[in-house]
């Protein structure tokens, strides 16, 4: 499989925990975004990454909520103390560079329930 | 800030009956992307459309920016059950950042 893997599927989790989310994207994409999704809407920024750099965080993203790209290959998202407004669909999208830029390519999400 | 919304929300129709959805952004785009969303799937990229007044079809759906560049439609002729799902207009935020509008979920009646 050569599209953009999201691991685990499922979360469910205890307010109060942290959780931590991977992503994969694909290989030789250097760009990657996080979004969350909560159901009825459209997806909504989080973050970005060109490589390993971090380049710009949503004001969505709390203090509570870091992610990292080491060697610019796969990312993580990781949640602490989690609430329950923090259940979502979390996606990981990646695109190329050079002319198809623009294009994301989804992975299938992280859904995250905290009880 | 940026905003883009789509409506309507939900449209229900009749296997057979054509399907449009509209989509308003609060500035001027650089260009557009349109995604669907299967239920209990992710988005998948449909199409791109950079030109203003540009028209795109891909069989029986006909993608339309506007010359503004602020607005774009879908419309979907003859829909089939396979049509079924949400569809998100997106356009860039900076930085490569896709703002989605709120998505239009269209359902199917055989």
């Amino acid at each position: 499989d050569t599209g953009v893997s999201q691991d685990p599927r499922h979360k469910i989790t205890k307010r109060g925990q942290n959780v931590t989310f991977r992503c994969d994207p694909i290989s030789e994409h250097n760009r990657l975004y996080w979004y969350r999704q909560t159901l009825g809407q459209g997806p909504e920024f989080l973050t970005y990454f060109q490589n390993e750099a971090q380049l710009e965080k949503s004001r969505l993203l709390s203090d509570r909520f870091s992610a990292e790209r080491p060697k610019g290959s796969f990312s993580t998202l990781e949640i602490q103390r989690t609430e329950q407004g923090d259940s979502a669909m979390y996606l990981c999208a990646s695109s190329p560079v050079g002319g198809e830029a623009n294009i994301q390519y989804f992975g299938a999400g992280t859904r995250l329930s905290v009880l | 800030g940026q905003q883009v919304m789509q409506i309507p929300q939900y449209q229900h129709v009749q296997e057979g009956e054509d399907f449009t959805t509209y989509c308003n952004s609060s500035t001027t785009l650089s260009n557009i992307q349109w995604y669907k969303q299967r239920p209990g799937g992710h988005p998948v990229f449909l199409i791109q459309l950079v030109k203003s007044g540009e028209v795109k079809k891909q069989k029986r759906l006909t993608f339309q920016f506007g010359e503004a560049k602020k607005n774009s439609s879908l419309h979907i002729t003859a829909t089939q059950t396979t049509d079924v799902g949400t569809y998100f207009c997106a356009g860039p935020g900076g930085t490569g950042k896709l703002i989605f509008g709120q998505g239009t979920t269209l359902q199917v009646k055989p």
